[in-house]
């Protein structure tokens, strides 16, 4: 069965440090690992990764992945209260066409001033 | 880009009842879409997967006649809960994506429907 596990699920940091999240994973046929960040509602899209080494930024965000050892961390510098949230991490894996996300358990992250 | 609607954001209805969930794509086609199901303070929960033109494929523990999916245009899935029933109240979540191909495109999110069943 695919598994997908993140750590730490709480995270609890002040404005302006720096945090690494991270996601590890077991699956079959693997394709690509995304990043979200879920607020009140439904999760947004940040990263999509499906290249070993290859940073993603945006802004202050980046990601990278790492295939040999199966995992991959999200960091964030600078934070701010408007980065809390749940962090997913999600897999694409598998035979089938339909791009079915296998997702972990989710990084609790508060920011305060 | 990638916009997912999903309507109604909020349900609350009596025991009983039947449900139905719209999610659509605005700005794309979604040659597949997904329906989520979230309790607080857990991740999600896949229970179906939707292609267009097909029927979908449910999750394992995911009751078919309970949940009916209805995927029958490139930008519309519809998630009817048929005789709801309490412990059926949770926050709803469908997913699209773009293109065919070895379905390794990200998934974009609806804002969820949070359902509450009296």
């Amino acid at each position: 069965e695919d598994k997908v596990v993140q750590s730490p699920l709480s995270l609890v940091v002040h404005e302006g440090d720096t945090v690494t999240l991270n996601c590890s994973y077991e699956v079959t046929n693997f394709r690509s690992l995304l990043w979200y960040k879920q607020e009140k509602k439904a999760p947004t899209f940040l990263f999509m990764l499906t290249s070993s080494g290859i940073e993603k930024k945006s802004g202050r965000l980046s990601s990278i992945l790492d295939k040999k050892e199966l995992f991959s961390i999200l960091n964030i510098t600078a934070t701010q209260t408007g980065d809390s949230a749940v962090y997913l991490c999600a897999v694409i894996a598998g035979g089938t066409s339909y791009g079915k996300l296998t997702f972990g358990q989710g990084t609790i992250l508060t920011v305060h001033p | 880009g990638a916009v997912v609607s999903q309507h109604p954001s909020w349900v609350i209805c009596k025991s009983g009842t039947s449900v139905k969930i719209e999610c659509r794509s605005l700005d794309f086609q979604a040659t597949t879409m997904f329906w989520y199901r979230q309790f607080p303070k857990q991740s999600l929960m896949l229970m179906a997967t939707s292609n267009e033109g097909s029927k979908a494929t449910y999750e394992q523990g995911v009751e078919k006649d309970k949940f009916l999916i209805n995927h029958a245009s490139l930008t519309l899935s519809t998630l009817t809960v048929t005789s709801a029933h309490p412990e059926d109240s949770s926050f709803y979540i469908c997913s699209a994506r773009a293109g065919g191909g070895m379905g390794n495109q990200p998934q974009h999110f609806g804002d969820g429907t949070r359902l509450s069943i009296l």
